[in-house]
């Protein structure tokens, strides 16, 4: 059984950089054809996808957000990190990690319960 | 704004039919995208519903179902239960954002 599990401050300043990891259970993240996304949700709002990175370190991202972000994996410990720079009071929301499913051209199967983050001074 | 618009709501009685649709443009559904489904219950995660257009994960009632024509796609629920009362996402690519786009999401009410 695959799960994902988000962990990460739950406050963060203006300017500051936000960093949340997403610890993935029950596959390896070196697996052939593994992604793992971030999407995340301000209160009241929609789902707003962020990033994306692949087994082979193939990496997307919203490119609004670009130059804010930056997504990486550590193999070793089946985590995946996403980092956002110069956080600012409409970034906060929920962040959520999800499992990108194999050959379902970008459906995401597997969240996990979401990281909520306040940017507050 | 989303690239893919939805109702802002819906609503139904038990036992009814709804339909949800999401609309969007020739560079996301109209480009032949896949177009997939979620189901947000309050105060929890995503679940997927739909993928693909019209395929339902295990574990999933055919109660719902999903189909998809020319640059817009729809979720139906049939036999409308109180628990399907929820938000609903349709998300797809979209090759001028070059990424993946969601809809601004449905509340499904059940009367």
């Amino acid at each position: 059984q695959i799960t994902v599990k988000e962990s990460g401050p739950t406050l963060v300043k203006p300017t500051q950089t936000l960093t949340v990891t997403c610890a993935l259970s029950g596959l390896s993240l070196s697996t052939n054809g593994v992604g793992v996304g971030w999407i995340r949700q301000p209160p009241g709002k929609a789902l707003e996808w962020l990033a994306l990175i692949y087994w082979d370190d193939d990496k997307y991202y919203r490119p609004s957000l670009k130059s804010r972000l930056t997504i990486t994996k550590d193999t070793s410990k089946n985590q995946v990190v996403l980092a956002m720079t110069n956080m600012d009071p409409v970034d906060t929301a929920t962040y959520y990690c999800a499992h990108r499913m194999v050959e379902a051209s970008g459906a995401f199967d597997i969240w996990g319960q979401g990281t909520m983050v306040t940017v507050s001074s | 704004q989303s690239v893919l618009t939805q109702p802002p709501s819906v609503s139904g009685a038990p036992g009814q039919r709804v339909t949800i649709s999401c609309t969007g443009s020739s560079s996301n559904i109209g480009a032949g995208y896949a177009v997939h489904w979620y189901q947000q219950l309050p105060g929890t995660a995503p679940k997927l519903l739909i993928y693909v257009n019209t395929n339902r994960p295990s574990g999933v009632p055919d109660r719902f179902s999903g189909s998809k024509s020319g640059t817009s796609a729809s979720l139906a629920i049939t036999g409308l239960q109180a628990e399907d009362e929820a938000y609903y996402y349709c998300q797809s690519y979209d090759s001028s954002l070059s990424g993946s786009v969601f809809g601004a999401g449905t509340k499904l009410t059940v009367l």
